[in-house]
């Protein structure tokens, strides 16, 4: 069965930090880029970070949490991660990692997770 | 970054209407255009990749046309379980960006 699982969520102070695991099965993980994209209560969607297929040398995030969290994959164990430091209350969300899906070109998230809630609160 | 607004950010529909709802790009971004649907407490689900195709397992219903700044997903005739919010989401540029959602509702 083709499927990500979350995990790692939690109540968390201001200023801590919380690691995500992202567990892949079904498919061949290390030829797939993995992204982070979070919710807010009651709001859309933002997107937070992507780890590229191969070493996972190439990473990009957004603004809004760079310099605070770090993506990393392990190919062996089919897991991405994202370690969020600095935790402030507006990272409260619901996370969800998510396959980059290549299509001619036409890049999309194809496969989600049921996504984890970080909540960030003293 | 590419700002995504989509109008209505809600509407109230019935079963059988035939519903639209448009995503502007602050941008040209060319075909680069996916459509989600997402429903309360579910992760989001791809309906529309590339502006107009049509995901797997996706009813025909659905349908997204577009190019340039200017994209529209239309479903032809509303089911029950098509309530739910809609995401444009522009695959341009790195950072991907959304629009802000439209609430699909009940009349």
């Amino acid at each position: 069965q083709v499927r990500l699982v979350e995990s790692g969520g939690g109540v968390v102070q201001p200023g801590r930090s919380l690691r995500l695991s992202c567990a892949a099965s079904g498919f061949s993980f290390s030829g797939y880029g993995m992204h982070w994209v979070r919710q807010a209560p009651g709001k859309g969607l933002e997107w937070v970070a992507v780890i590229w297929y191969d070493d996972g040398s190439k990473k990009y995030y957004a603004d809004s949490v760079k310099g605070r969290f770090t993506i990393s994959r392990d190919n062996s164990k089919s897991t991405s991660y994202l370690q969020m430091n600095s935790l402030r209350a507006e990272d409260t969300a619901v996370y969800y990692c998510a396959r980059h899906y290549d299509s001619s070109g036409h890049w999309h998230f194809d496969l989600w997770g049921r996504g984890t809630l970080v909540t960030v609160s003293s | 970054d590419i700002q995504m607004t989509q109008s209505p950010s809600s509407l109230s529909a019935s079963v059988g209407d035939r519903v639209t709802i448009t995503c502007r790009a602050s941008q040209n971004i060319s075909s680069y255009l996916n459509w989600y649907q997402q429903k309360p407490g579910k992760a989001p689900n791809l309906l529309i990749y590339a502006a107009s195709s049509l995901q797997s397992a996706v009813p025909s219903r659905f349908r997204g046309s577009g190019s340039g700044t200017d994209f529209t997903l239309t479903i032809s005739s509303l089911q029950p379980e098509d309530f739910a919010t809609y995401y444009c989401q522009q695959s341009y540029t790195t950072p991907p960006t959304f629009g802000q959602g439209a609430k699909v509702e009940i009349k």
